[in-house]
């Protein structure tokens, strides 16, 4: 399957502990997004990266969250001092850009977390 | 980025096409307007998109109006799986996508 893959794909964790995920993309696209969901919402937008440059931020981005690609192949997503409110579902998202030229996202299985 | 309004939900039946619209009055000229669906515990999924031209895909057909103020999702003869959830999106860069509720598409045996 080359489509875009989460790990892991279920975690629960009590309030306080860290967390992180990884994301990998479609081998040859430049851009991968990260996006959260909550129960009964269209996904959030939080960051995206073009290779390994982390050119936008949500400000649903908290000091708490940070997002790292540094090969500009996989991703990781990790949120420290978790609260129950960041319980969602993260999904990843990759893409192709190349000239401006606009390209669809593909997104992966998502990660569900739950905080206790 | 322009707004957009659907309907909350829609049921169809199936085989039958399934017409969903989406309204984005302040839509700006350089403005695409993207259609994702969510099967549910999915992620979402590419369906098709335009600026002002009308499209065709394997999946479904965008019909955007000459103002460009409105667009309709077809979806030609629609089968169980087609049940998720749609979300249209108006986004002039292809960076953050901004996701609404979307229209909850139900479809009838």
């Amino acid at each position: 399957d080359t489509g875009v893959s989460q790990d892991p794909r279920h975690k629960i964790t009590k309030r306080g502990q860290n967390v992180t995920f990884r994301c990998d993309p479609i081998s040859e696209h430049n851009r991968l997004y990260w996006y959260r969901q909550t129960l009964g919402q269209g996904p959030e937008f939080l960051t995206y990266f073009q290779n390994e440059a982390q050119l936008e931020k949500s400000r649903l981005l908290s000091d708490r969250f940070s997002a790292e690609r540094p090969k500009g192949s996989f991703s990781t997503l990790e949120i420290q001092r978790t609260e129950q409110g960041d319980s969602a579902m993260y999904l990843c998202a990759s893409s192709l850009v190349v000239g401006g030229a606009t390209y669809e996202q593909y997104f992966g299985p998502g990660t569900r977390l739950t905080v206790t | 980025d322009a707004k957009t309004t659907q309907p909350t939900s829609m049921d169809c039946a199936e085989g039958r096409a399934a017409n969903l619209p989406c309204n984005h009055s302040t839509i700006s000229g350089n403005e695409y307007v993207y259609w994702y669906r969510q099967i549910h515990s999915q992620g979402p999924q590419y369906i098709i998109h335009g600026l002002k031209n009308n499209e065709t895909n394997e999946m479904a057909s965008l019909i955007i109006t000459e103002d460009r103020k409105s667009s309709t999702l077809i979806l030609p003869h629609a089968t169980l799986r087609d049940t998720a959830v749609y979300y249209c999106i108006v986004r002039a860069r292809l960076d953050g996508l901004t996701f609404g509720k979307g229209t909850h598409l139900i479809i009838q045996p």
